[in-house]
């Protein structure tokens, strides 16, 4: 079936440093969503990408979106510890309606 | 905006009762998602439905759980009989448009399933 991979896993950083969450996609997306799950919580909606090559930013926080529509990246400049939390990448596939395939997720922790 | 809300919030089981986890969706809202989470599966889409509809119901993992929207601001979850295997947590999302690729997912608290 059609699969969104996303790596790390997990990714301990020190407060102050930058951090990277990567997702790939074997099948050319229609759109990724990035949301993110704080510890206990439930996931909340970040930022859609939807055109080839698309650079959004909030803030701290830098997406992309890969000429290919196959792959995707959230980064963090300057990690605080309110980041703390699991990340998810969720791809849309053509033809599929409002189905979301999410990640697996990068647990992020910051260490102040 | 009361957002998503799901009851109970927990609940413990014992292996071979039912269970029904309910939903009422953000008011509007056209569809409706079931999620399971675990630690070892991620975050999985059982079910969702358009405007009260069960649209694809592909990754509901076997027959005893079912799924039902009997309109459009309630949905229930049931697990009959229930495994220690199901213990999860179940989060109902919804959005706003008719299914469409860009909509976004307002999740809801979930619901934390413990089956002893």
């Amino acid at each position: 079936g059609q699969q969104v991979m996303q790596i790390p896993q997990y990714q301990h950083v020190q407060e102050g440093e930058d951090f990277t969450t990567y997702c790939n996609s074997s099948t050319t997306l229609s759109n990724i969503q990035w949301y993110k799950q704080r510890p206990g919580g439930h996931p909340v909606f970040l930022i859609q990408l939807v055109k080839s090559g698309e650079v959004k930013k909030q803030k701290r926080l830098t997406f992309q979106f890969g000429e290919a529509k196959k792959n995707s990246s959230l980064h963090i400049t300057a990690t605080q510890t309110t980041d703390v939390g699991t990340y998810f990448c969720a791809g849309n596939f053509y033809n599929q309606g409002g189905k979301l395939i999410f990640g697996q997720g990068t647990e992020l922790s910051v260490k102040p | 905006d009361a957002g998503v809300i799901q009851s109970p919030r927990h609940e413990v089981t014992e292996m071979g009762q039912e269970v029904t986890l309910r939903c009422k969706p953000i008011s509007g809202h056209n569809s409706l998602f079931w999620y399971r989470q675990t630690m070892m599966r991620g975050l999985e889409l059982l079910i969702y439905f358009n405007n009260n509809v069960p649209i694809d119901d592909s990754g509901m993992p076997e027959d005893r759980f079912s799924a039902k929207m009997p309109n459009a601001s309630f949905s229930t979850l049931k697990i009959q009989p229930s495994e220690p295997r199901d213990s999860a947590v179940y989060f109902c999302a919804s959005s706003p448009g008719q299914g469409i690729s860009t909509d976004t997912q307002y999740f809801g608290p979930g619901t934390r399933l413990t089956v002893l």
